[in-house]
C-alpha cells in the first residue's frame, strides 16, 4: 500500500503559459500533502504543505501566486505553475502523508517540467 | 550542523562488497531521521523511520543506525548487488515543524 501517483510525468510547455501537475494518494486518504522541487545535484526543497480543504502554507521564498496549490479532496492534489517562465524549469515531485501521528511520506515519481 | 549532509555524494563499489554512508543532522529539537531508496524513473522509497537514540533498524542487507546526542546516523549495506544501485536519501524532521528536511543524497552504483 502507500501508492502515490503524479501526472504528467514530463511535460514541456511556452513560456507564459500555465501548467497543472496533479499527485494523488491511490490506496489511502492522505491528510496532508507536500510538493517538492529539486534543482540539479541538490537535495528536494519543500515548497508548500498542503491539508485538504485548506491553504496551503508556502515556504519562504516560493510565490504563492506563481505556485498555485489545491487540495480539493484526501486524494488528490494539485500544482499550477503559472505564467511559466525558462527558469521554472525543475523536477517537481509531490508526497503524501497518511496522519499527523506519522512523519514518513510517500513519494509520487516526480515530473520534470521544461519551459522553453 | 544546521542543514543534512550526506556523504560520500557518490560512490561505485564491486558487486558483493559491503558499504556505507553517513547523515549528519541537527541535533537539537530532533524527532525522527528517515532513509529512503530512490531508483531512477521510479518515486522515492521509505527504507527506515528512527526516532530514538542508539536506534538500530535491519530490512534484508540493508541497516542503519541513529545516534541524535551527536547527530549522525549510518546505512549500511552488507554484500551489495546490482540492484542495490539507486541515491539514497536521508531526512530529518525537528519536533516543531514535523516537515522533512533532506539531504543531497549518496548514489550509490554497484558494479557487477
Amino acid at each position: 500500500g502507500a501508492v502515490v501517483s503524479q501526472h504528467p510525468s514530463r511535460v514541456i510547455c511556452k513560456s507564459g503559459t500555465s501548467v497543472k501537475i496533479e499527485c494523488r494518494s491511490l490506496d489511502f486518504q492522505a491528510t496532508t500533502m507536500f510538493w517538492y522541487r529539486q534543482f540539479p545535484k541538490k537535495s528536494l526543497m519543500l515548497m508548500a504543505t498542503s491539508n485538504e480543504g485548506s491553504k496551503a502554507t508556502y515556504e519562504q521564498g516560493v510565490e504563492k501566486d506563481k505556485f498555485l496549490i489545491n487540495h480539493a479532496s484526501l486524494t488528490l492534489s494539485t500544482l499550477t505553475v503559472t505564467s511559466a517562465h525558462p527558469e521554472d524549469s525543475s523536477f517537481y515531485i509531490c508526497s503524501a502523508r497518511r496522519s499527523a501521528s506519522t512523519d514518513t511520506q510517500y513519494f509520487g515519481p516526480g515530473t520534470r517540467l521544461t519551459v522553453l | 550542523i544546521l542543514n543534512v549532509e550526506q556523504s560520500p555524494q557518490s560512490l561505485h563499489v564491486q558487486e558483493g562488497d559491503s558499504t556505507n554512508f553517513t547523515c549528519s543532522f541537527p541535533s537539537s529539537n530532533f524527532y525522527a531521521l528517515h532513509w529512503y531508496r530512490w531508483e531512477t524513473a521510479k518515486s522515492p522509497e521509505a527504507l527506515f523511520v528512527m526516532t530514538l537514540n542508539g536506534d538500530e533498524k535491519k530490512k534484508g542487507r540493508i541497516s542503519a543506525t541513529l545516534n541524535t546526542k551527536e547527530g549522525y546516523s549510518y546505512l549500511y549495506i552488507k554484500g551489495s548487488q546490482p540492484e542495490d544501485s539507486a541515491t539514497y536519501l536521508c531526512a530529518y524532521s525537528s519536533g516543531s515543524a514535523r516537515q522533512l528536511t533532506f539531504g543531497s543524497g549518496t548514489q550509490l552504483t554497484v558494479l557487477p
